[in-house]
């Protein structure tokens, strides 16, 4: 069945630590997004990549980093978590920049 | 700054039609999206409108007035699986979008 997926569903990590969220795709779509979702607060950009190759800084990429080496494949990384990175995190794409996006099942991060 | 507004919370009447107003002031305008998330699930796309007026899609239609920085969807026929929270989302000079924190619709028979 085409569409996202993301790995792990949830995660409980020790502050400091590096956790990498994994974010795949089959549908071919150029663009990927990675988002937060935190309670009393619309969704927030991290990062985006347009095209496979290239990259791009959202609202809030600080303590974050992301890759984009194929067109299937967009993980995120935390090189050091701290504790105001507890959110769900969703993976989201779209076929060109300015078409609608299709989420992920999203990953639920606590960091302590 | 980019502002999207709109209310936190609804009550409605399964059957009854209800109207989740958003308002938005961003830098440029190249659409705006409606999606549907329920609780501990992932955002799903509803509609689209990039030009003025309304668009209908089954028992969803969502309005747009350019002009007024101002939208909204309108849900008919209200249906107990139609209790989520409603997003709405601008596209901006950037072709990012920028979401608003969602309207939560409680259905009550």
């Amino acid at each position: 069945i085409a569409g996202i997926t993301q790995a792990p569903t949830s995660q409980i990590l020790a502050a400091g630590r590096r956790m990498t969220l994994r974010c795949t795709q089959d549908m071919r779509h150029n663009a990927m997004y990675w988002y937060r979702q935190d309670l009393g607060l619309g969704l927030r950009l991290i990062h985006y990549s347009n095209t496979a190759g290239t990259t791009g800084k959202g609202e809030v990429p600080d303590g974050y980093s992301v890759s984009r080496a194929n067109t299937d494949d967009f993980p995120l990384t935390l090189a050091s978590a701290v504790p105001s990175q507890t959110s769900v995190y969703f993976c989201a794409s779209s076929a060109r920049a300015s078409a609608e996006q299709f989420f992920g099942p999203g990953t639920r991060l606590t960091v302590l | 700054g980019q502002n999207i507004d709109q209310p936190t919370e609804m009550t409605a009447t399964e059957g009854a039609i209800v109207q989740i107003n958003c308002t938005y002031q961003t830098s440029g305008f190249n659409g705006l999206f409606w999606y549907q998330q329920h609780a501990g699930e992932a955002p799903t796309f509803l509609s689209y409108n990039v030009l003025d007026g309304l668009e209908e899609k089954g028992r969803f239609s969502s309005f747009l007035s350019r002009s007024k920085g101002y939208s909204y969807l309108l849900l008919k026929e209200l249906q107990m699986k139609d209790s989520a929270s409603y997003l709405c989302a601008v596209r901006d000079s950037n072709y990012q979008l920028i979401w608003g924190a969602g309207t939560k619709l409680i259905i009550k028979p």
